[in-house]
C-alpha cells in the first residue's frame, strides 16, 4: 500500500535561514509527488509537484524539492525563510492504478523573527 | 473566478441535527473528493466521486451521505450530528491523467463544522 511519512510535526527556523521539510514515501512503482501548503483558515494549495522528468522541481514562493528514487524521498527546501512562510505543509503521493492521493500528517513551519 | 467553492464556510449546530455542505467546481474535472481535517490538522479522505459515480468510501459512518447531481457538484449531507463530527471539511477536485496516477488536487476553502 502507498504511504507517505513526514518527519517532524513542527519545525522552527529563523527568518532568513534554510527551510528543510522532510518527506519519504513507500512504493514499488513510480509515484507522483506533491507538496501543498495550508495557511491558517484556508484550504490547501499546491506548492510544487513531481510527475516525470527532471527530479529537481521548483514551485511557488521560492520553494523547491528533489525527487530521490534511491532514498524514496521528496524533501522540500527554501534557501531563506520569510515570515510569510509560516504555515502547515503537506506532502502527498499518488500512484498509477490507485484512486486516491495519500497525504502525510503535515509539518507546521514556524518562522522566528 | 473561484475554482472550487463550498458553502457554508462556517456551520454551528446542535447535536442530533441534520446538515448539508455544498461544493461546486468550475475546472471541468471528473473527480471530486470530500476530506475531513481534525484539530491536529490530519487530513483524511472520506469520499471520492468520478463522473458522478462513487469510487471511494473510506469507512465513513452511514450518517454521512454524499450526493453528486452532476460532475461539477458534490454535496455532503450529515444526519444526526455528533460532537466528534466537529472538524473542517474540504471539498477538492482533480483531473485524471490518462492511464496514470491522479493529478494535483484543487481544494475549496473549507467548511468549519462545530457541533454543540
Amino acid at each position: 500500500a502507498q504511504s507517505v511519512t513526514q518527519l517532524g510535526s513542527h519545525v522552527s527556523v529563523s527568518e532568513g535561514a534554510l527551510v528543510l521539510l522532510r518527506c519519504n514515501y513507500s512504493s514499488s512503482v513510480p509515484p507522483y509527488l506533491f507538496w501543498y501548503v495550508q495557511y491558517p483558515n484556508q484550504g490547501l494549495q499546491l506548492l510544487l509537484k513531481y510527475t516525470t522528468g527532471a527530479t529537481l522541481v521548483k514551485g511557488i514562493n521560492g520553494f523547491e524539492a528533489e525527487f530521490k528514487k534511491s532514498e524514496t524521498s521528496f524533501h522540500l527546501t527554501k534557501p531563506s525563510a520569510h515570515m510569510s512562510d509560516a504555515a502547515e505543509y503537506f506532502c502527498a503521493v499518488s500512484f498509477g492504478g490507485y484512486q486516491k492521493v495519500t497525504f502525510g500528517t503535515g509539518t507546521k513551519l514556524q518562522v522566528i523573527p | 473566478d473561484t475554482a472550487v467553492s463550498q458553502t457554508p464556510k462556517y456551520l454551528v449546530t446542535q447535536m442530533g441535527n441534520d446538515k448539508s455542505i455544498k461544493c461546486e467546481q468550475n475546472l471541468g474535472h471528473d473527480t471530486m473528493y470530500w476530506y475531513k481535517q481534525d484539530s491536529k490538522k490530519f487530513l483524511k479522505i472520506m469520499f471520492s466521486y468520478n463522473n458522478k459515480e462513487l469510487i471511494i468510501n473510506e469507512t465513513v459512518p452511514n450518517r454521512f451521505s454524499p450526493k453528486s447531481p452532476d460532475k461539477a457538484h458534490l454535496n455532503l449531507h450529515i444526519n444526526s450530528l455528533e460532537l466528534g463530527d466537529s472538524a473542517v471539511y474540504f471539498c477538492a477536485s482533480s483531473p485524471r491523467l490518462a492511464g496514470g496516477p491522479l493529478g494535483e488536487q484543487f481544494f475549496g476553502p473549507g467548511t468549519r463544522l462545530t457541533v454543540l
